[in-house]
């Protein structure tokens, strides 16, 4: 089975700074790695995904990450963060024959003027 | 396009009260549906998912069940509430096993 750990429950951060929102998987065979942002009582969006290929993976609004198979890892970053970033950020795992997510427990950023 | 929908958007129900909440997709064909709920700090916990019509496999015991009537609709249910189920409800549904899973805008349910 899979796992995921978000490190960091909450990480503010001020406006136009650099973020990263770390993520670490536990998992025994290959897998597939998601970032997903909740805005407030809304659904989830994909942010971005980690299938296969090359490791640096870029998304909407302006994030990447990387997969670091040596390190279980799928860190999100954003080199200058806006007011409208201010969300709950998920990594998820699962693997090509997996039914369903495993989410990690999410991070909230706060990004202040 | 695909889209998924969810309703009610939100819903205050009384402790021993019936539950019902329903999902639909559109824009494609025999998707995987999956249930979740969210509890305050909790992030997302799978409550069911479900492959096909009729199909429907449950990863936690618990007092909810779900069905799966036609291809494209999924429903959450219960036949008596507790404080316990108070949460945001999230569908999802994906084409195929291990890809994307594309979420609902949710349901926030509150038990008093």
């Amino acid at each position: 089975a899979q796992s995921v750990t978000q490190l960091d429950s909450q990480v503010p951060v001020f406006e136009e700074a650099p973020v990263e929102l770390r993520c670490n998987y536990s998992s025994s065979v290959s897998v597939y790695l998601f970032w997903y942002v909740q805005y407030p009582n809304q659904g989830l969006q994909l942010l971005l995904k980690y299938l296969s290929g090359s490791t640096l993976v870029k998304g909407i609004n302006g994030f990447e990450a990387e997969f670091n198979k040596s390190q279980t890892s799928f860190h999100l970053r954003k080199p200058s963060v806006h007011i409208s970033d201010t969300a709950e950020y998920f990594c998820a795992v699962t693997h090509n024959s997996g039914y369903a997510l495993n989410f990690g427990k999410g991070t909230s950023l706060l990004v202040t003027p | 396009s695909q889209t998924i929908h969810q309703w009610p958007a939100t819903l205050v129900q009384p402790v021993g009260s019936p539950l019902s909440l329903e999902c639909t997709v559109e824009g494609t064909s025999n998707p995987n549906l999956y249930w979740y709920r969210q509890a305050a700090g909790r992030g997302l916990q799978l409550l069911f998912y479900s492959v096909g019509i009729g199909q429907i496999s449950s990863e936690v015991p618990q007092n909810l069940s779900a069905s799966r009537p036609q291809d494209r609709q999924f429903i959450l249910s219960s036949k008596k509430l507790l404080l316990s189920d108070s949460g945001f409800y999230l569908c999802a549904w994906t084409a195929q096993v291990g890809g994307t899973q594309y979420f609902g805008p949710g349901t926030r349910l509150l038990v008093l």
